[in-house]
């Protein structure tokens, strides 16, 4: 059964601190995985996929995020969070006939 | 690129109304993808097309949804009649191949069903 579990609802960080959102997977298959974002009222922009090749995969924005297949993890990290990354975002598990599975969303909150 | 186009941005609708939602791919997609968005329930797959043909719509609610591709560049999303459990936001998403998985997502349509 494919799954994608991100652990936290909300996270809220301080500009120019470093930003973590976590997501744990489950899948039978290889997987793929992206992180989308999703500013308000608009629709979900990709960030950044891995599609089995580098596990260390760099995104827009300065966002990146590691493949650990041991720990079945694909957490998003960037630097220094910056006002414009406040926004949901969405870990997402791409297999089995091209579908996607989405995570619950991590709602990021970025304060002066 | 213009992106995944769709239309209206914003409708609202009485309850019992027939809702007509429309979607054009990017062109040179092959699989094009339905979505409803909900706070209660997320982001939910309703119905995807590759060439133009339905592979799965397990995900469309019930009988009152319909979803059609009559041409690679064309997408409807018919909700006949209305109710305002479907006040949601309706996304579109379209990607080239059949287990590429990469989405690229329209801005969505806003759905208000009074």
């Amino acid at each position: 059964a494919q799954s994608v579990t991100q652990l936290d609802s909300h996270v809220s960080v301080s500009e120019g601190t470093p930003v973590l959102l976590r997501c744990n997977y489950s899948s039978s298959y290889s997987p793929s995985l992206f992180w989308y974002v999703q500013h308000p009222n608009k629709g979900l922009q990709l960030l950044l996929k891995y599609t089995s090749a580098a596990t260390l995969v760099k995104g827009i924005n300065g966002f990146e995020a590691e493949f650990k297949k041991s720990e079945t993890s694909f957490h998003l990290t960037k630097p220094s969070a910056h006002m414009s990354d406040a926004a949901e975002y969405f870990c997402v598990l791409g297999g089995g006939g091209n579908k996607l599975t989405f995570g619950t969303g991590t709602q990021l909150k970025v304060e002066l | 690129d213009a992106g995944v186009i769709q239309s209206p941005r914003h409708e609202v609708t009485e309850m019992g109304q027939e809702v007509t939602l429309r979607c054009k791919p990017i062109s040179g997609h092959n699989s094009l993808f339905w979505y409803r968005q909900t706070m209660m329930r997320g982001l939910e797959l309703l119905i995807y097309f590759n060439n133009n043909v339905p592979i799965d719509d397990s995900g469309m609610p019930e009988d009152r949804f319909s979803a059609k591709m009559p041409n690679a560049s064309f997408s409807t999303l018919k909700i006949q009649p209305s109710e305002p459990r479907d006040s949601a936001v309706y996304f579109c998403a379209s990607s080239f191949g059949r287990d590429t998985y990469e989405q690229y997502f329209g801005p969505g349509t806003r759905l208000t069903v009074t």
